[in-house]
């Protein structure tokens, strides 16, 4: 079983569709988690951090679950915008030193 | 500099080259990994240097990879006696420092693209 595991997708949606992706990690001792984003051919960048209590920046929301080790990423009102590859970020090992890249969900925004 | 500054952008290379990649992190930031990403797959770690030191290189597929960094500042990844395998995008970030990480994330580069032909 990977250490982190997300859907790859595609996960292709309608402008303005609500979509969310889910990624479940195997080490319940992780401690921090994030969710990048990395458009086709470019670097992986930060979209958000994941809190216990759950966040929300403008139109992403995230969640994390720790009983069922899973974060997940909800985009609402999607755009064209938001066409990427969505990986899944989790932090574990002593001081939390140890990064597990997900392979990433890919989405598909079409108008 | 304002980001994270990796060169060459693409390298094309005969099997058995040997071929170096250069990573300029953000100013200051004394934490640099070095992360490789093939077609489809997640990012594989590499190695990790705090200031000049790597006290993490776990992630060395072989031992005809190395790396070193100099000043703090700019790192090299050398791959020698390149095999196909090797072909992936090769990925440098940094941060301020390692435990920051966890606030903060990396800033990655724009990596460069290594087919090995």
């Amino acid at each position: 079983r990977k250490e982190v595991e997300q859907d790859p997708g595609p996960f292709n949606v309608p402008e303005g569709a609500t979509v969310a992706f889910n990624c479940t990690y195997s080490n319940s001792a992780s401690q921090s988690f994030f969710w990048y984003r990395q458009d086709c051919r470019k670097e992986p960048k930060l979209l958000m951090s994941v809190y216990s209590s759950g966040n929300e920046d403008g139109r992403f929301t995230a969640q994390l679950n720790r009983a069922s080790q899973y974060i997940s990423l909800l985009i609402r009102d999607s755009k064209l915008s938001d066409s990427a590859t969505y990986l899944c970020v989790v932090l574990t090992g002593t001081g939390g030193f140890k990064t597990i890249f997900g392979a990433g969900t890919r989405l598909f925004v079409k108008a | 500099g304002a980001g994270v500054s990796q060169s060459p952008s693409n390298k094309v290379t005969e099997k058995g080259k040997d071929v170096e990649l250069r990573c300029d992190p953000i100013s200051g930031h004394t934490a640099l990994y070095w992360y490789r990403q093939s077609l489809g797959q997640g990012l594989e770690f590499l190695i990790y240097f705090q200031g000049n030191s790597a006290p993490d290189k776990s992630g060395l597929p072989s031992d005809r990879f190395s790396a070193e960094r100099t000043g703090g500042s700019v790192s090299t990844l050398t791959i020698q006696r390149t095999q196909q395998e090797d072909s992936a995008v090769y990925l440098c970030a940094s941060s301020l420092s390692r435990g920051l990480v966890a606030n903060y994330g990396y800033t990655f580069g724009s990596g460069t693209r290594l087919t090995v032909v």
